[in-house]
């Protein structure tokens, strides 16, 4: 029972590249969260997902995108990299929007 | 505008001792509250709740608070050990959405 994974650790794009950060959680949750932690912000909501083929906005979903093909994967894309988007990317799920969610260990990205 | 702050970026208690941890919030819509605990490299791990409903709940070491009227919660940690040295997260939901806000953090030091 491995959790929440996240692939990859660590990334460094140059800006207007493009990447796909991927989260996987075993634990059949049907809900899925994608956050950024920049210093003193604590962390920020971009999307999330209520269940298989849903994507809602969250607080920050500017310049992401992101899909939920499989209950299991949530991916979160960046299209065009700006050097604003260099944070700690930390992907969440949780059995309903009233239990606890469960963090994966996060993804490092650098945009110069 | 931050819904939820955490003031004291940081906290250094002797081990033994009583930690003290404070949240505030403007939403008077949150109806539930959660600590998470969170060491570098990892993402954040789930410490304890607590409902509007109720003005205490206790997990062992760990205590929170909830003063409704003032929209201030409260982590007390009894008694400290360094293995408690962390970043804290206080976070709160709202009765109608799916998100999670979270504060700033407040990093725990405790001296052994």
């Amino acid at each position: 029972n491995a959790g929440v994974t996240q692939t990859p650790k660590f990334r460094v794009l140059k800006t207007g590249q493009s990447m796909t950060l991927l989260c996987a959680q075993d634990m059949n949750h049907e809900y899925m969260y994608w956050y950024r932690q920049d210093p003193g912000m604590g962390l920020r909501l971009i999307h999330y997902s209520v269940g298989e083929g849903t994507t809602a906005k969250g607080e920050v979903p500017d310049g992401y995108n992101v899909s939920r093909l499989k209950k299991q994967n949530f991916l979160l894309g960046l299209e065009s990299a700006a050097p604003s988007q260099t944070s700690v990317y930390f992907c969440a799920s949780s059995a309903t929007s009233f239990h606890e969610q469960f963090f994966g260990p996060g993804t490092r990205l650098t945009v110069l | 505008d931050q819904q939820v702050k955490q003031n004291s970026p940081s906290l250094s208690v002797q081990e033994g001792r009583i930690s003290i941890l404070n949240c505030d919030y403007t939403n008077s819509m949150f109806d539930y509250f959660l600590w998470y605990k969170k060491y570098p490299a990892e993402g954040p791990t789930f410490l304890i709740s607590i409902s509007s409903i109720k003005d205490k709940n206790e997990d062992g070491r760990f205590t929170v608070f909830l003063n409704k009227s003032a929209k201030h919660l409260s982590l007390h940690i009894v008694p400290s050990q360094p293995g408690d040295s962390a970043v804290y997260f206080c976070a709160a939901k709202d009765n109608a959405g799916n998100m999670l806000t979270f504060g700033g953090g407040t990093r725990l030091m405790v001296k052994p």
